[in-house]
């Protein structure tokens, strides 16, 4: 049972282009949504992340949207650049509740950023 | 900054023996959560501490344990290993039991 999906196994994208990478979940409890950028042989790295009371959240070339009532989020990467070529996570998790903020990942979509 | 240490980085074990990862959180942070990435899978959650206490149970074989310590690095022990238990293990901390996690390297184990 997929709780976060990341529909799209793969990404290709031109320099200086708008990435979109999709996520939704259907586990209506998750209030907390983080993206991660992973490197083969590497651990995942924190980009950026959502609380469910808010809609959007920005940091530098990374911005975060989420539709509570369509059970979905989208990360943007504008402009794209040739070092953001990876696997991103989408992950969520249910901090109201009592898991005590553990995540449950999507399968990971492989950007390429072609200059 | 400091990171989130795991060691060892690869760990080649054979069948039923048992195996012991280890994870430094970065200091001041209170939670670890250990994740198992199997080959082309996504991290599944195994376990968590929050203060030194076990704080949430994933998918985690009974074979397998785990700790915190005073000094709120954890262990994972591993026993009984079986060849479906080679994969990538993280760890990760936060602080306060929630929000952003912080993941180490991993350690790559293998199992023949």
């Amino acid at each position: 049972d997929q709780q976060v999906k990341q529909n799209s196994p793969s990404l290709s994208v031109q320099e200086g282009r708008i990435s979109i990478l999709n996520c939704d979940y259907t586990n209506s409890m998750f209030d907390y949504f983080l993206w991660y950028k992973k490197y083969p042989a590497e651990g995942p790295t924190f980009l950026i992340s959502i609380s469910s009371i808010k809609d959007k959240n920005e940091d530098g070339r990374f911005t975060v949207f989420l539709n509570k009532s369509a059970k979905h989020l989208s990360l943007h990467i504008v402009p794209s650049q040739p070092g953001d070529s990876a696997v991103y996570f989408c992950a969520a998790s249910a901090l109201g509740g009592t898991s005590y903020g553990k995540l449950t990942f999507g399968q990971g979509t492989i950007l390429t950023v072609h200059p | 900054a400091a990171g989130v240490i795991q060691s060892p980085r690869h760990l080649i074990k054979e069948k039923r023996e048992t195996a012991t990862l280890k994870c430094y959180p970065i200091p001041r942070h209170d939670t670890v959560y250990w994740y198992q990435q199997g080959p082309g899978q996504d991290p599944q959650f195994l376990i968590s501490f929050y203060e030194k206490m076990q704080s949430d149970k994933g998918s985690i074989p009974d074979r397998f344990s785990a700790q915190q310590f005073s000094d709120y690095h954890s262990e994972l022990n591993m026993s009984s290993l079986e060849l479906g238990d080679s994969a990538l293990y993280f760890c990760a901390s936060s602080l306060g039991g929630g929000g952003e996690q912080y993941f180490g390297p991993g350690t790559r184990l293998t199992v023949t």
